[in-house]
């Protein structure tokens, strides 16, 4: 089992839709956890971050946290053809380290 | 501009011979750390400082070595690259705020023959 595990995809939306990304880790030990967007040939850059259970909302992006369960998601209201991306999670290993677990992405295509 | 810089951007070079890539950071991040991607591996940490002489494992340090002298330069070394190291290398640094959110160097596209 890969200690974070998301869904290759592509997750196919079309404009305006909500796209909903999900993200499951093994180590109950995790206390932060992240979404970053890759766009082909960049840098990954910082979509939210998370390290309460619930729900965080930041413009059009809700990250939700369900540390029972081990799972982490990221919606996306109203999704523009500018948000087709690479989405990574990240969680860290442990609590209180700097080791950091990314996922192998899920690639989302916003359909004009 | 508050940035993390890599250098050199690409580079292709021959099994054994060895080489650097720099990373710096303006940000005055305690924090840094060096990624490499590989198609359907995602990003895996291969080593990070948590501060000036303070340096430790990730997942994949095999092959490589690092050192941090100076708060500001994380330099990645491959004393001797194998095809195998070949990948896109990221630098990234952190404050520890804000959950220990990563800012990412642009990525070293490495081809080693």
């Amino acid at each position: 089992q890969k200690e974070v595990e998301q869904n290759s995809g592509p997750l196919s939306v079309p404009e305006g839709a909500i796209a909903s990304l999900n993200c499951t880790y093994s180590d109950r030990g995790s206390q932060s956890f992240f979404w970053y967007r890759q766009y082909s040939g960049k840098s990954p850059e910082l979509i939210m971050f998370i390290y309460s259970n619930g729900d965080k909302e930041d413009g059009r992006f809700t990250a939700q946290l369900n540390k029972a369960s081990q799972y982490v998601s990221l919606l996306i209201r109203d999704s523009q053809p500018s948000d087709s991306a690479t989405y990574l999670c990240a969680v860290t290993k442990g609590s209180g380290t700097y080791k950091y677990i990314f996922g192998t992405g899920t690639r989302l295509k916003v359909l004009a | 501009e508050a940035q993390v810089t890599q250098n050199p951007r690409y580079l292709i070079t021959v099994t054994g011979k060895k080489l650097t890539v720099t990373c710096s950071q303006n940000m005055n991040h305690e924090y840094m750390s060096w990624y490499r991607q590989d198609p359907g591996l995602g990003l895996r940490q291969i080593y990070y400082s948590m501060n000036v002489e303070v340096t430790d494992k990730g997942d994949v340090p095999e092959g490589y070595k690092v050192s941090r002298k100076e708060k500001r330069n994380f330099p990645l070394i491959l004393e001797s690259p194998s095809p195998n190291q070949t990948s896109l290398y990221f630098c990234a640094s952190s404050s520890g705020s804000q959950g220990g959110t990563q800012y990412f160097g642009p990525g070293t596209r490495l081809l080693v023959l």
